[in-house]
């Protein structure tokens, strides 16, 4: 059983081109992390959060706390973008549940 | 550079044998977290420390694993008697507070080879 589902799994664009990557989670949670893994391993954080939208730079994360879903969109994606990103949500005590991430491929 | 420093960046056992794997601050946090990513896998929740006591494991976290805060800094996980399927990245995170609200810092991990 899967409390977190990712789509796609992979993903391969043109540089420029503006991606989604989904997320649906089924385990009760306030609070979603999406996180960006880099080809070397190293993990960072890139958003937190509980409810609406945030925005950071050509990255945006929204989620719909009613229907279980969070998105992670990249505005006019570069090749730096190139990493696996990856939706953790909280589950009941301070556990965290992971997907299997999505791999991104942003070609020049 | 990282807000968690994790030590060695790359281990090679033998089975069989014990290894530490070390994850230092660089501030003086409470909230610690491993994790561990078997090659090609998602990343596995192992078990969270506050206030140098476990609060919570996952199943994965069995009595081969145990973690540890010796000086009030370093934050340890020990893994006894290696086994092969033990080979995985190990990431040490910190959290700004005791919630899953809390936003996570993780470290760069150390890869574990285990021949």
């Amino acid at each position: 059983k899967n409390e977190v589902e990712q789509s796609p799994q992979n993903l391969t664009a043109q540089e420029g081109e503006f991606i989604t990557i989904n997320c649906s989670y089924s385990v009760g949670i306030s609070a979603l992390h999406w996180l960006q893994q880099h080809p070397g391993g190293g993990i960072v954080s890139l958003f937190m959060l509980s409810s609406g939208k945030k925005k950071h730079g050509r990255l945006i994360a929204t989620i719909n706390i009613q229907e279980k879903h969070s998105s992670l969109h990249i505005t006019a994606s570069h090749p730096r973008d190139s990493a696996v990103y990856i939706c953790a949500v909280g589950g009941t005590g301070n556990q965290f549940y992971f997907g299997t991430g999505t791999s991104l491929t942003v070609i020049p | 550079e990282p807000e968690v420093t994790q030590t060695p960046s790359h281990q090679v056992t033998q089975m069989g044998q014990e290894v530490i794997l070390r994850c230092v601050p660089i501030s003086n946090h409470l909230y610690f977290y491993w994790y561990r990513q078997i090659l090609g896998q998602k990343v596995e929740f192992l078990v969270s420390f506050y206030n140098n006591e476990i609060s919570e494991k996952s199943e994965i976290f069995d009595d081969q694993f145990s973690v540890e805060r010796p000086d009030g800094s370093n934050f340890t996980l020990k893994i006894r008697s290696t086994k092969l399927e033990d080979s995985a990245m190990y990431f040490c995170a910190r959290g700004d507070s005791y919630s899953y609200n809390s936003p996570l810092h993780f470290g760069n991990g150390t890869r574990l080879t285990v021949t």
